[in-house]
């Protein structure tokens, strides 16, 4: 069966400070990753998706970036955090085009 | 207008209550229609998805959707307090899902 695993589950960084969010998947190849923000009322908003090792599509502008050096590995960066940076990241995956499988989530602190 | 709206309640019915949640959407061309449960502190889990107009049912959850009025429906047979989650609905088309805020739910014994 295919999992998805997404750490840390919760972080606490300084403003300007750099970040890393690592997210995996096994079980499956060539998924679609996906990672995206939630933030209170205002729910699940997409940030980068993959379809493919080095394919990176941004849905909004942004202090973050995405990159998938494996095909089963998908990266959050930063190289300087904002207060506004502070949310609940999630992961997910695909196979069909639609139906995605969350990870457990980071949640995010900027202080 | 926003894309996909969902009330965010919350909403808090007694156990055994039959629970309806909503969801509009604005464009005409999306095709898929998804729901999912989130308890708190999380990742959302996919609960039911549809591709066309009508009724789904999967044991005590059944999705409606009505392409005519853009509207689509999760409804709780039986609710137990273990549903209490926030319950998200998603629509897309082609390569994209589009999220609502989400319902808090609260189901008391």
């Amino acid at each position: 069966s295919q999992t998805i695993h997404q750490w840390p589950a919760t972080l606490v960084q300084p403003v300007g400070s750099p970040l890393s969010l690592e997210c995996t998947v096994e079980g499956t190849s060539n998924p679609n990753l996906y990672w995206y923000r939630q933030a209170a009322g205002r729910g699940l908003q997409l940030l980068f998706y993959s379809v493919g090792i080095g394919q990176i599509s941004s849905e909004v502008p942004q202090n973050l970036s995405a990159s998938r050096p494996q095909d089963r590995q998908f990266i959050l960066s930063s190289k300087k955090l904002l207060l506004s940076d502070s949310g609940f990241y999630l992961c997910a995956w695909s196979r069909q085009v639609l139906e995605a499988f969350f990870g457990q989530g980071t949640r995010l602190t900027v202080v | 207008q926003k894309e996909v709206e969902q009330d965010p309640g919350p909403l808090s019915v007694p156990e055994g209550a039959i629970v309806s949640l909503n969801c509009t959407y604005s464009n005409s061309a999306f095709q898929y229609f998804m729901w999912y449960r989130q308890y708190s502190r999380k990742g959302p889990e996919l609960l039911m998805y549809t591709y066309s107009s009508g009724n789904k049912e999967d044991g005590r959850f059944t999705a409606q959707v009505d392409k005519s009025s853009k509207y689509i429906s999760l409804f709780i047979r039986d609710s137990q307090p273990s549903d209490s989650a926030t319950y998200l609905c998603a629509i897309g088309e082609t390569d994209k899902l589009i999220f609502g805020t989400g319902t808090r739910l609260q189901v008391f014994p």
